[in-house]
């Protein structure tokens, strides 16, 4: 059981370039998440996804794009990076969906990735 | 939307002394509060977690208290070790409506010298 994966570890582009950030988890959750981390700022909530087939934005959704591509998977995608997108990538997956006192019991533990250092220079 | 304030930014304890994080968050729906734990270049991984319905959680020598009426919770470590040296993040969710999507605070550095 492998949990919350994701590929590229590391990752060096150069400002206008593309990339996809890819996140895969083992769990059967419901629910998948993309957070940036910058120095000072904790954890910011880049899109999400509540349930196969659905996406919503964060708090910071602008220059990405998101793609649910099945229950397992959920990738990130900068279209044009710019230098400002230098960070460090985290995914992550919970539970989530249910209904009643199931859902408050269990929908909101995130387990996360081990995380993509992103440079744009 | 929920807002997640946390205090301190940086903590500095001596081993075997205790440590206190406190955080404050806006909206009175939220009813789901983690906290992470992160140490230098890995991933947040949650220690401990309160829900609406209790006051208080204990777990080895890490608590957290939860005081709905003034909206703010706290981490408590007793007894610190070296190895409790990380950045610690609150959250907070409200889990029957926002489908598990967590407000993190900006993160508390603690660290423990021997």
């Amino acid at each position: 059981n492998a949990g919350v994966t994701q590929t590229p570890k590391f990752q060096v582009l150069k400002t206008g370039q593309s990339m996809t950030l890819q996140c895969a988890q083992d769990m059967n959750h419901n629910s998948m998440y993309w957070y940036r981390q910058d120095p000072g700022m904790g954890l910011r909530l880049i899109y999400y996804s509540a349930s196969e087939g659905t996406t919503d934005k964060g708090e910071v959704p602008n220059g990405y794009n998101v793609s649910r591509l099945n229950k397992r998977e959920f990738s990130l995608r900068l279209e044009s990076a710019a230098p400002s997108q230098t960070s460090v990538y985290f995914c992550a997956s919970s539970l989530g969906q249910g209904t009643g006192d199931w859902r408050y019991l269990l929908g909101g533990t995130q387990y996360f990735g081990p995380g993509t250092r992103l440079t744009v220079l | 939307g929920e807002n997640v304030e946390q205090h301190p930014s940086t903590l500095s304890v001596q081993e075997g002394d205790s440590a206190v994080i406190k955080c404050t968050y806006s909206d009175s729906a939220s009813n789901y509060f983690p906290w992470y734990k992160q140490e230098l270049g890995k991933r947040p991984q949650l220690i401990i977690d309160i829900r609406s319905n209790v006051g208080e959680k204990k777990d080895q020598r890490i608590a957290v208290t939860l005081n709905k009426t003034a909206k703010h919770f706290s981490l408590h470590i007793t007894e610190t070790q070296p190895e409790d040296s990380a950045v610690y993040f609150c959250a907070a969710s409200n889990s029957l409506d926002s489908w598990g999507k967590l407000q993190f605070g900006a993160g508390t550095q603690v660290v423990v010298t021997p």
